[in-house]
C-alpha cells in the first residue's frame, strides 16, 4: 500500500506566478489535510477537505490560496501570485476517518521557493 | 484554542545516552496526543500515540511516552540513543470531538555526538 504522494517535490517560483501543489492520499483514504511547515517552525495546518467538500479551511489565507479535492484525482493547493513569503514546506496528511482517534499519515512534502 | 510547547529547540546526546524530550500541552480536556520524527528533508513519521487507557505508550524505534494529565505533559523518551536517531521531533495535539486538525509544537532538533 502506497504511502502519501506530493509532487512536485520541489518547486521553484517566480513572484507572481501560481503554484500548484498535488497530493494523493492513502488507498481508501478519504480525508485530506494540509499544512505549511515554515522556517524553523512548527507545521501550521491549513485546510481539511473530504472528497469534493472543504470542511474547514480555517487556517488558510484568505486571498491567493484555494484548495480541492475533485471525486477523481489528487488533492490539488493553489497559490495564485506567489510571494516571497510563501516559500515553505507543504505537507499533506490523510487519514480514512475523520474522528479524532484516526492517525493521520504524512506525505513527503513539497518545498516551495519564491525568488 | 489548543497548544502545544516544546521547550528546546535543539538537544545534543551522546551516542549511547538516554534520551528526554519535552512536551507541554494546553487543552480543555484530555486531547490525543502524537509524537512525529521529521528527518532533513523528508516528511513526518509517526513515532507513538495516546487516545487512552495505559499512560505509558510504546512506539517504534525504541521510543516510549508517558502521559501525564496532571502536568499537561506527554514528554517522550529512549533509553540509549542512536546516532540514526538525529532528527527533528514533533509534538502535536489533535482535538477529541469531531473532526481532529492537529496542533503542532515547534520541533526539537535532535544532535546526536559519538
Amino acid at each position: 500500500n502506497a504511502g502519501v504522494m506530493q509532487n512536485p517535490r520541489h518547486l521553484v517560483r517566480r513572484r507572481g506566478q501560481e503554484a500548484r501543489l498535488r497530493c494523493s492520499p492513502m488507498k481508501g483514504h478519504s480525508h485530506v489535510y494540509w499544512y505549511r511547515q515554515l522556517p524553523e517552525e512548527g507545521l501550521k495546518f491549513m485546510v481539511y477537505l473530504q472528497k469534493e467538500n472543504i470542511i474547514d479551511e480555517s487556517g488558510m489565507p484568505k486571498e491567493r490560496f484555494s484548495a480541492e479535492f475533485p471525486k477523481e484525482g489528487p488533492s490539488i493547493l493553489r497559490i495564485q501570485q506567489v510571494v516571497r513569503g510563501d516559500s515553505a514546506a507543504y505537507f499533506c496528511a490523510s487519514s480514512p476517518l475523520a474522528g479524532g482517534t484516526d492517525t493521520q499519515y504524512f506525505g513527503p512534502g513539497t518545498r516551495l521557493t519564491v525568488l | 484554542a489548543q497548544s502545544v510547547t516544546q521547550p528546546d529547540i535543539h538537544i545534543t546526546v551522546s551516542e549511547g545516552a538516554s534520551l528526554e524530550l519535552r512536551c507541554n500541552y494546553s487543552y480543555g480536556a484530555t486531547p490525543y496526543l502524537f509524537w512525529y520524527v521529521q528527518s532533513p528533508g523528508q516528511g513526518l513519521q509517526l513515532l507513538l500515540k495516546y487516545f487512552s487507557g495505559d499512560t505509558l505508550v510504546q512506539g517504534i524505534k525504541g521510543f516510549e511516552a508517558e502521559f501525564k494529565r496532571s502536568q499537561s505533559s506527554f514528554n517522550l523518551r529512549k533509553p540509549s540513543v542512536h546516532w540514526s536517531d538525529a532528527a527533528e521531533y514533533f509534538c502535536a495535539v489533535g482535538a477529541r470531538s469531531g473532526y481532529s486538525t492537529l496542533t503542532f509544537g515547534k520541533g526539537t532538533m535532535l544532535l546526536v555526538s559519538p
